[in-house]
């Protein structure tokens, strides 16, 4: 069990570019989950999946945001046409089974728009 | 929908001394409570949970919690501070089903040698 990773770690860009993230859940775990953190405030959730089928989306999650998981194991969340309010802390967490509260978090990807 | 408050931003303590962070949630029904904490650089771990049952709550690193119904609260402790505890707190509340928690904003725990 080598815990949630997140790749990349940093990312710099230009406002108006496309950014992707990866997220690696914990293996097996069935249940992935999406959130944003700005400086200074708690995480905020965007949305998760459960297997590859996304079932809630945050309405901070804009038409900009999309995020997958297709064959249920690792996730990708894209931002096209970045904004400087974009610039955050994007982790992953992870769940499984019976204890599907216990979210595993990742380190996170730190993303900052020029 | 749910919400937490964590009054305070920052806490400065003396290593050795104890601690006690503050959380109130606003939630209609019995709520799921979280306490997680945040190093630089490191992804949230968590630090215990509150489901049902027995109100106070054991942690890792030698925290506990005490879920208080009649004051919307549930506050972490910790009888004797290490300086390696500096970190970021969070407590969260979540729902039952999706088990979403939502976050407060967070105290910075500093620790004085």
């Amino acid at each position: 069990d080598t815990g949630v990773s997140q790749d990349p770690r940093h990312k710099i860009t230009k406002r108006g570019q496309n950014v992707t993230f990866r997220c690696d859940p914990i293996s097996e775990h069935n249940r992935l989950y999406w959130y944003r953190q700005t400086l200074g405030q708690g995480p905020e959730f965007l949305t998760y999946f459960q297997n590859e089928a996304q079932l809630e989306k945050s309405r901070l999650l804009s038409d900009r945001f999309s995020a997958e998981r297709p064959k249920g194991s690792f996730s990708t969340l894209e931002i096209q046409r970045t904004e400087q309010g974009d610039s955050a802390m994007y982790l992953c967490a992870s769940s499984q089974g019976l204890s599907q509260e216990t979210q595993y978090f990742g380190p996170g990807t730190r993303l900052l728009v020029l | 929908a749910q919400s937490v408050t964590q009054p305070d931003i920052h806490i400065t303590v003396s290593e050795g001394a104890s601690l006690e962070l503050r959380c109130n949630y606003s939630y209609g029904a019995t709520p799921y409570l979280f306490w997680y904490v945040q190093s630089p650089g490191q992804g949230l771990q968590l630090l215990l949970k509150y489901f049902s049952g027995d109100t106070l709550v054991q942690g890792i690193k030698g925290f506990e919690a005490e879920f208080k119904r009649s004051q919307s609260s549930f506050n972490l402790r910790k009888p004797s501070v290490h300086w390696s505890d500096a970190a970021e707190y969070f407590c969260a509340v979540g729902a039952g089903g999706s088990y979403i928690p939502t976050f407060g904003r967070g105290t910075s725990l500093i620790v004085h040698p």
